[in-house]
């Protein structure tokens, strides 16, 4: 069965660097685009990154564009995204998910908070 | 950016009853790439509704999925106890957007 398993979430300052990690297992990973949707406490959805199956094109939200990177690791089955120069506005709950004409599978999500 | 407008805010229904879900677009949405998905608290969304009308693998009868024009639409008849939730629906005909969510609530 498809899993997605997010992890590195956590308590960092503004300005501060983390790297999100997503494991993917129960599907051919490299025959999908995948996401990183982020959801604030007590708000909605917002797409944060997605890439390419085959990781050659990416795609952020103008709010992260600059500051945020996503890639992947087909080998080894894995979603990364790479946060830098974070702001306490980038605190979210943040999803892996798989893209299939909408995200049909999700991750149980990491939190992550900025703040000093 | 296509803006996605849901109504209303909050829909307060009993079981039994129908839900329908407003998801305005503020221009056309190329191939009516629109999808529908309920989120609990403290769980990750499910898929209900993928390219406007196309009920995803597993779910109820009971929801559906229209469109006219810019407005797609959301209908659960005769509502679960386990239906209610937050809604969500999301573009990806330009880009992806979300709207910002319809939560249906027991009256």
């Amino acid at each position: 069965q498809v899993q997605l398993v997010e992890s590195g979430g956590g308590l960092v300052k503004p300005g501060e660097s983390l790297t999100l990690s997503c494991a993917a297992s129960g599907f051919t990973f490299s025959d999908y685009y995948m996401g990183w949707v982020r959801q604030a406490p007590g708000s909605g959805l917002d797409w944060a990154s997605y890439i390419s199956g085959s990781g050659t094109a990416t795609f952020h939200a103008d709010s992260v564009k600059g500051r945020f990177t996503i890639s992947r690791d087909n080998a080894k089955n894995s979603l990364f995204l790479q946060m830098n120069s974070l702001r306490a506005e980038d605190s979210a709950v943040y999803y892996c998910a798989r893209w299939n004409g909408g995200f049909d599978y999700w991750g149980q999500g990491t939190l992550v908070t900025v703040s000093s | 950016e296509i803006v996605l407008t849901q109504s209303p805010g909050t829909l307060s229904l009993s079981p039994g009853e129908t839900a329908t879900l407003s998801c305005r677009a503020s221009q056309s949405i190329s191939n009516n790439y629109l999808t529908w998905y309920q989120q609990k608290p403290g769980q990750a969304p499910r898929r209900l509704i993928h390219g406007a009308f196309n009920r995803a693998t597993g779910i109820p009868d009971r929801f559906s999925g229209s469109v006219s024009g810019t407005d797609f639409t959301l209908t659960i008849r005769s509502l679960e106890p386990e239906d209610f939730a937050v809604y969500y629906c999301q573009q990806y005909g330009n880009s992806w957007t979300f709207g910002q969510g319809t939560k249906v609530e027991m009256k």
